[in-house]
Order: structure tokens, then C-alpha cells, then sequence
């Protein structure tokens, strides 16, 4: 069974600065998709960024990029130039490329602080 | 665009009581999951469901179950409910495709006393 896992309960950045997010994930495939959530107080989810494995350029979304290493089975964010309203819970998720087998498994968050 | 529907937003219990926690999409999606998510944690996979008429177990799957009768449909029922299975459900879905991404509903937070 695929595991996804968010090493980091919490961190603190201050505003404008850069920080960088780490989730490790356990997989037998090699077809699979990574994707970044947001969860703010609202308790809405939020997709940040995704990644296709088979890619191996990274993904970037203005702010918002990952290190995506397969072979070592690590999907990093970092966000660049914090701003207030990055403050959230943030989950790193897995899911199969398999059509039987697209579930979508999540890591145990990482709650992002941004002072001012 | 209604998307993802999750009713009800709230709702209180007491322990053995049952109830069915609806979820409707209204995107065509062929998947649809189901999650809980206790306080400060991360989203637990309860049951999810690849399509009309096929349903399989998550990580949690005791105490719920699902039907799936319709592509738009997905209802979660609790039975003989428990302290334990108080917390925030999720309803997602999404479509077969690459790298697609699940849509959620606004939650439910349920309370069981």
C-alpha cells in the first residue's frame, strides 16, 4: 500500500521569505501522480501544484514549485516571497495512475506559520 | 458551478444513532472518495469509488458504509454511531485523466455524544 509522509508538524517562516515543505512517499509503481493541497481555516482544500511522474522537469506555479526526486521518493514545495495568506495546513498526496487503483492517499500535514 | 455538495455541514449524534452523509457532484466525475479528518490531522481514505457500481475499502473503512448507484451519488452511512467517529468527513472526486485533480466538498462535521 502506497504511504505518504510529512515528516515537518509545523513550520514558521517570516513574510517574503522562502520556505520549503518536505513529504517522502512509498510506492512499488512507477506511473503516479503528486499533487500539493492547501487547507486554509476555512477547511476548504485548495490544490497548490501537481506533478506527473513520468515528467521529470519540475512543476512551477508563479509562486509555488516542487524538487521532485523519484528515485529517492521525495516531492518538496517551496514557496517563494511568503505573504500572509499562505498561512494554512498544507498535505502532500499520492495517487496511482492505475484506473482501479485511483485513490488518493494523503500525508499528515504540515501547518505553515508566516510572520509578519 | 455547484461542483462538490456535502449536506449536511453540521450535525450532532448521540452514540448509536445512525445517519447518511450526502454527497453529490455534478462534474461527470468517474471517481469519487470519501475522507475523515480528526482534529490537527490529516485526511484519512474511508471508501472511495471508481465509478457506478464499483465501491472499495480505504485505510478506515469500519463503521461506514457506501453505495454508489449513480455517477453523481456517493452517500456515506454510519451505523450505530461512536465517540470515535467524531470528526470533519470530506467528500472528493475526480476525473480519470492524467494528473487530474480532486475536487472537494466543504465538509461535515460531525459530533457523536
Amino acid at each position: 500500500a502506497q504511504t505518504v509522509t510529512q515528516s515537518q508538524p509545523e513550520m514558521s517562516v517570516q513574510e517574503a521569505e522562502t520556505v520549503t515543505l518536505s513529504c517522502t512517499y512509498d510506492t512499488s509503481e512507477s506511473d503516479y501522480y503528486l499533487f500539493w493541497y492547501k487547507q486554509p481555516p476555512s477547511r476548504q482544500m485548495i490544490l497548490v501544484i501537481r506533478q506527473e511522474a513520468y515528467k521529470q522537469q519540475n512543476a512551477t506555479e508563479n509562486r509555488f514549485s516542487v524538487n521532485f526526486q523519484k528515485a529517492a521518493k521525495s516531492f518538496s514545495l517551496k514557496i517563494s516571497d511568503s505573504q500572509l495568506g499562505d498561512a494554512a495546513m498544507y498535505f502532500c498526496a499520492y495517487r496511482s495512475a492505475s484506473w482501479r487503483a485511483q485513490k488518493l492517499v494523503f500525508g499528515q500535514g504540515t501547518r505553515l506559520t508566516i510572520n509578519p | 458551478n455547484a461542483g462538490v455538495t456535502q449536506t449536511p455541514k453540521f450535525r450532532i449524534l448521540k452514540i448509536g444513532q445512525s445517519m447518511t452523509l450526502q454527497c453529490t457532484q455534478d462534474m461527470n466525475h468517474n471517481y469519487m472518495y470519501w475522507y475523515r479528518q480528526d482534529p490537527g490531522m490529516g485526511l484519512k481514505l474511508i471508501y472511495y469509488s471508481v465509478g457506478a457500481g464499483i465501491t472499495d475499502k480505504g485505510e478506515v473503512p469500519n463503521g461506514y458504509n457506501v453505495s454508489r448507484s449513480t455517477t453523481e451519488d456517493f452517500p456515506l452511512r454510519l451505523e450505530l454511531a461512536a465517540p470515535s467517529q467524531t470528526s470533519v468527513y470530506f467528500c472528493a472526486s475526480s476525473y480519470w485523466g492524467s494528473g487530474t485533480e480532486a475536487f472537494f466538498g466543504q465538509g461535515t462535521r460531525l459530533t457523536v455524544v
